[in-house]
């Protein structure tokens, strides 16, 4: 099947720092990625989509300016939790999505930790 | 809104057990239904799906039927292996060619196999 990576699959940083966590789709070409958020023993929460070369569009109660998401290319999305503090500590994960698939390939998340 | 419940974890079985993880969902319409699954360290990975009512999807030895009357649809597996140690999701999306493909996930049910 299809693979998507993430990186760092660890951070941990200080407060008010800003941290860019990566996803590539390695083996096709992801017009559509979304970004998912993950507290322990909960599920996974939408953040936002992102289509290859528009802006995100984020799910109600995610502040945009807090997390910015960047689709430049086919195979990378960027999200950026800008002036972390100790809340936004989670489990940040990604999934990519070509066309014409529906099928979500899910990468293997990031856990952020902020002190 | 779209929502999906599932059994909570965690469940421990012994190897060649009958497995059975309950889910039911919310929505408007014939959502499209998945069950994804997780093994450790590893990312969510698309285990089956379903995408009409009566529609049966099965992989590796896991079957589950969209039962629209019931608002149900539930994983079973008649004979657990060790291997099978995860944790399984319950997922839905917008119906089939609606091109809402964002998913709603269940909290996850973590499935431990004893050899």
């Amino acid at each position: 099947g299809a693979v998507v990576s993430q990186h760092p699959s660890r951070v941990i940083c200080k407060s008010g720092t800003s941290v860019k966590i990566e996803c590539r789709s390695l083996d096709f070409q992801a017009t559509t990625m979304f970004w998912y958020r993950q507290f322990p023993k909960q599920s996974l929460m939408l953040m936002a989509t992102s289509n290859e070369g528009s802006k995100a569009t984020y799910e109600q109660g995610v502040e945009k300016d807090k997390f910015l998401i960047n689709h430049a290319s086919l195979t990378l999305s960027t999200l950026t939790v800008t002036s972390a503090h100790p809340e936004d500590s989670s489990f940040y994960i990604c999934s990519a999505k070509g066309t014409p698939q529906e099928t979500q390939y899910f990468g293997p998340g990031t856990r952020l930790l902020v002190l | 809104g779209n929502s999906v419940t599932q059994m909570e974890g965690p469940v421990t079985l012994s190897e060649e057990a009958f497995l059975t993880i309950n889910c039911t969902y919310t929505a408007t319409g014939y959502p499209s239904l998945f069950w994804y699954v997780q093994y450790p360290g590893e990312g969510l990975q698309l285990l089956l799906k379903a995408t009409k009512a009566d529609d049966k999807g099965s992989n590796k030895g896991f079957e589950a039927t969209y039962r629209k009357e019931t608002t149900s649809f539930h994983l079973e597996k008649g004979s657990v292996q060790v291997s099978d140690s995860a944790v399984y999701f319950c997922a839905l999306s917008g119906p089939r060619n609606s091109n809402d493909y964002k998913l709603s996930f269940g909290a996850g049910t973590t499935v431990t196999v004893r050899a």
